[in-house]
C-alpha cells in the first residue's frame, strides 16, 4: 500500500513565523503535490514537483515555497505566516508510468492532511 | 485553464437509496476522472476512477460513467449504508501531459439509517 506521511496533524502558529510542513512517500512516486482545501472551495494546488529539485507552480502559489531534496521528500514553507494561510494542508504523490512527462500518471494518493491555524 | 463544476455541495439519502453526485468540466483535452471520499479527519482517498476511453466503469455499489460530448461525468452509489457518509471529491486530468489535477468543490454525503 501506498503511504503518505505529513509531519504534524494539527499545527498552531503565530503570524509572521517561518513554518515548515514536511510530507514523506514510501513507493518511490516521482510526482509530489501540496493543496490546501478549504470549506466550499475544494482542493487547490499550491506546488507540485516532478522530480527531485524540480519544482512547478500551482494554482495558488502566493506566500509559498517548497523544497524537494530527496525524492520520498517534499517540504511546504510559508516564509511569514498569515491568519489567511489557516487551512488544511494536504500532500499527495503520483507515479509516471513510461518516460519522462509524456508517460500516463497515476492517480494520487494524499496523507492524513495538517491544520494549520495561525493566530 | 482546466474548470471543473460538482453538484450538489450537499446530499441526503436514506440507507439503501442510491445516490448520484455530477460533474461537469471545461477542457476537452482532459482523459482522466477519479473520485475521491473523504471522511473526517482523514485525507481523500480515491475510490473508483475512468479514463476518457471508457463510458462506464463498475466496482461493486459504486459506479462511474462518462459523456465526453457533453464533458461530464457522474459518481452512482447505489444501496447507500452510513458509512458512505463522507465528502466526496471529482478531479479531471490530462494524464498523458501533465500532473496536475483539478478538483470539485466537493459534495457532503449524509446517509440517514
Amino acid at each position: 500500500d501506498v503511504k503518505v506521511t505529513q509531519s504534524s496533524r494539527y499545527l498552531v502558529k503565530r503570524t509572521g513565523e517561518k513554518v515548515f510542513l514536511e510530507c514523506v512517500q514510501d513507493m518511490d512516486h516521482e510526482n509530489m503535490f501540496w493543496y490546501r482545501q478549504d470549506p466550499g472551495l475544494g482542493l487547490r494546488l499550491i506546488y507540485f514537483s516532478y522530480d527531485v529539485k524540480m519544482k512547478e507552480k500551482g494554482d495558488i502559489p502566493e506566500g509559498y515555497s517548497v523544497s524537494r531534496e530527496k525524492k520520498e521528500r517534499f517540504s511546504l514553507i510559508l516564509e511569514s505566516a498569515s491568519t489567511n494561510q489557516t487551512s488544511m494542508y494536504l500532500c499527495a504523490s503520483s507515479f509516471i508510468h513510461g518516460l519522462g512527462l509524456a508517460g500516463r500518471t497515476d492517480t494520487q494518493y494524499f496523507g492524513p492532511g495538517t491544520r494549520l491555524t495561525v493566530l | 485553464g482546466e474548470n471543473v463544476e460538482q453538484h450538489p455541495s450537499t446530499l441526503s439519502v436514506q440507507e439503501g437509496d442510491s445516490a448520484v453526485i455530477k460533474c461537469t468540466y471545461s477542457d476537452s483535452a482532459s482523459n482522466y476522472f477519479p473520485w475521491y471520499k473523504q471522511e473526517l479527519g482523514k485525507g481523500p482517498q480515491l475510490i473508483i476512477d475512468i479514463r476518457s476511453n471508457v463510458g462506464e466503469k463498475k466496482d461493486q455499489r459504486i459506479a462511474v460513467t462518462l459523456n465526453k460530448t457533453a464533458k461530464h461525468f457522474s459518481l452512482h452509489i447505489t444501496e447507500t449504508q452510513p458509512e458512505d457518509s463522507a465528502v466526496y471529491f471529482c478531479a479531471a486530468s490530462r494524464s498523458y501531459t501533465g500532473n496536475q489535477f483539478y478538483f470539485g468543490t466537493g459534495t457532503s454525503l449524509t446517509v440517514i439509517p
